[in-house]
């Protein structure tokens, strides 16, 4: 099992969509979590960490379930400038890979 | 600036030839990462620093490559004898914590060609 895994997509969905993404890890030791975004051709960069209550950063929910090693993000009123590659961060604090494990990335692209 | 600066940002090399690739971190931070991304692919990891030693080269695909880091500042990442399966975008990020925050600062990468 990959230490972390996304759906790849493509999402294709079109302005003003609700869109979720989801995410799971293997290592239940795993301690923090985070989303990135990654525009094409560009750096990534860090979207927002995950907290266990769950957190809101304007249009974008992300919520953990540590139960189910399970992450997520929920894009509401999506806009054109959404469309990126959305990638899941995992920390495992005294691990390997520099304590941060990256997922593939979920393609996201907003349609008119 | 004030961000990661990588050096250079695009290169194109023959079969066979050695390749340098620099990255400043950001001023103060301890940790710095590199990473490999072939086109639509992930992030792959290749070695991380903290300060001046590499507590994990894990990712390093072969003896070919290898990274140092001097001053607790600038990186060199070193790829000897480059093949075609080498050509993909080069990152780097520093952050301050070593990832305890998740907070890694990337630079624009270098476009490795290998012809």
């Amino acid at each position: 099992r990959k230490e972390v895994e996304q759906d790849p997509g493509p999402f294709n969905v079109p302005e003003g969509a609700t869109v979720a993404f989801n995410c799971t890890y293997s290592n239940s030791a795993s301690q923090s979590f985070f989303w990135y975004r990654q525009d094409c051709r560009k750096e990534p960069k860090l979207l927002m960490s995950v907290y266990s209550s769950g957190n809101e950063d304007g249009r974008f929910t992300a919520q953990l379930n540590r139960a189910s090693q399970y992450i997520s993000l929920l894009i509401r009123d999506s806009k054109l400038s959404d469309s990126a590659t959305y990638l899941c961060v995992v920390n495992n604090y005294g691990g390997s890979q520099g304590n941060l494990i990256f997922g593939k990335g979920t393609k996201l692209s907003v349609k008119p | 600036g004030a961000g990661v600066s990588q050096s250079p940002s695009n290169k194109v090399t023959e079969k066979g030839k050695d390749v340098e690739l620099r990255c400043d971190p950001i001023s103060g931070h301890t940790a710095l990462y590199w990473y490999r991304q072939s086109l639509g692919q992930g992030l792959e990891f290749l070695i991380y620093f903290q300060g001046n030693s590499a507590p994990d080269k894990s990712g390093l695909p072969s003896d070919r490559f290898s990274a140092e880091r001097t001053g607790g500042s600038v990186s060199t990442l070193t790829i000897q004898r480059t093949q075609q399966e080498d050509s993909a975008v080069y990152l780097c990020a520093s952050s301050w914590t070593g990832g305890r925050t998740g907070e890694l600062f990337f630079g624009e990468g270098s476009r490795l060609t290998v012809l």
